[in-house]
C-alpha cells in the first residue's frame, strides 16, 4: 500500500534562518507531488507541484521554493525564513488518470512551521 | 486568483438533517472534483470525487452534485452525524496537467 512520509510535524525557526521540509512517498512510483500551504483563516494554497523528477511547477510568488531530487521524494526550502512563512504545510501525491479513474490525492499529517 | 472558491467558511446543522456544502470554479478545463474533510493538524481524508462525465456519485451518507453549466458543484450529507463536524474543502483538477487547486473551505458544525 501506498504511504506518504512528512517530518517534520512542528518546526520552530528564527526569522531569517533556512528551511527544509522533507516528503517521501512508498509504494507508488512517478507520483504527481504536492505542497500546500494553510495559513490561518485560508484555504489550502498549492504552493508547488511536480509531474516527474525536475519538473516543479510554482504557483505563487513566495520566498519558498521546492525541488523533487528523487522520484518519491520532494522537498520545500527557504533560504530565509520570514515571519509571514508561518503556516501548516501539506504534503501530497497521486497518481495518474482521468475519467472514471482514482485520482485522489493523498495528504501527509503536515507541518507546523511558526516563524519568531 | 482564486479558481476554486467555497463562498460560506461556515455551516451549522442539527443532528439528522441534511448538509449541503457548495462550491463554485471559474477554470472550464476542471474535468474532476474532489471533496475533503479536514481535521485541526491533520492532513486532509478524501470523501468522495467525480468526473465532469458525471452529474451525481453517490457514496454511502455522502453525494456530490456537479452542475458543469453553472460551474457549480455541492456536497450533501444525510443525515448529518456530529462526527461530521470538520473543515470541509472542495477541488478540482484538470487531468491533463495534473494541478489539483482547493477552495478556502467551509467548517461544518453538526449538534446534537
Amino acid at each position: 500500500s501506498q504511504t506518504i512520509h512528512q517530518w517534520p510535524a512542528t518546526l520552530v525557526q528564527p526569522v531569517g534562518s533556512p528551511l527544509s521540509l522533507e516528503c517521501t512517498v512508498e509504494g507508488t512510483s512517478n507520483p504527481n507531488l504536492y505542497w500546500y500551504r494553510q495559513a490561518a483563516g485560508r484555504g489550502l494554497q498549492l504552493l508547488f507541484y511536480s509531474v516527474g523528477i525536475g519538473q516543479i511547477s510554482s504557483e505563487v510568488p513566495q520566498n519558498l521554493s521546492a525541488s523533487r531530487p528523487q522520484d518519491r521524494q520532494f522537498i520545500l526550502s527557504s533560504k530565509k525564513l520570514l515571519l509571514s512563512d508561518s503556516g501548516f504545510y501539506l504534503c501530497a501525491w497521486s497518481g495518474l488518470g482521468g475519467g472514471d479513474s482514482n485520482t485522489e490525492a493523498f495528504f501527509g499529517q503536515g507541518t507546523r512551521l511558526t516563524v519568531v | 486568483d482564486q479558481q476554486v472558491k467555497q463562498n460560506s467558511p461556515s455551516l451549522s446543522v442539527q443532528e439528522g438533517r441534511i448538509s449541503i456544502l457548495n462550491c463554485d470554479y471559474t477554470n472550464s478545463m476542471f474535468d474532476y472534483f474532489l471533496w475533503y474533510k479536514k481535521y485541526p493538524a491533520e492532513g486532509p481524508t478524501f470523501l468522495i470525487s467525480i468526473s465532469s462525465i458525471k452529474d451525481k456519485n453517490e457514496d454511502g451518507r455522502f453525494t456530490v452534485f456537479l452542475n458543469k453549466s453553472a460551474k457549480h458543484l455541492s456536497l450533501h450529507i444525510v443525515p448529518s452525524q456530529p462526527g461530521d463536524s470538520a473543515v470541509y474543502f472542495c477541488a478540482a483538477m484538470n487531468t491533463g496537467f495534473q494541478k489539483l487547486v482547493f477552495g478556502t473551505g467551509t467548517r461544518l458544525l453538526v449538534s446534537p
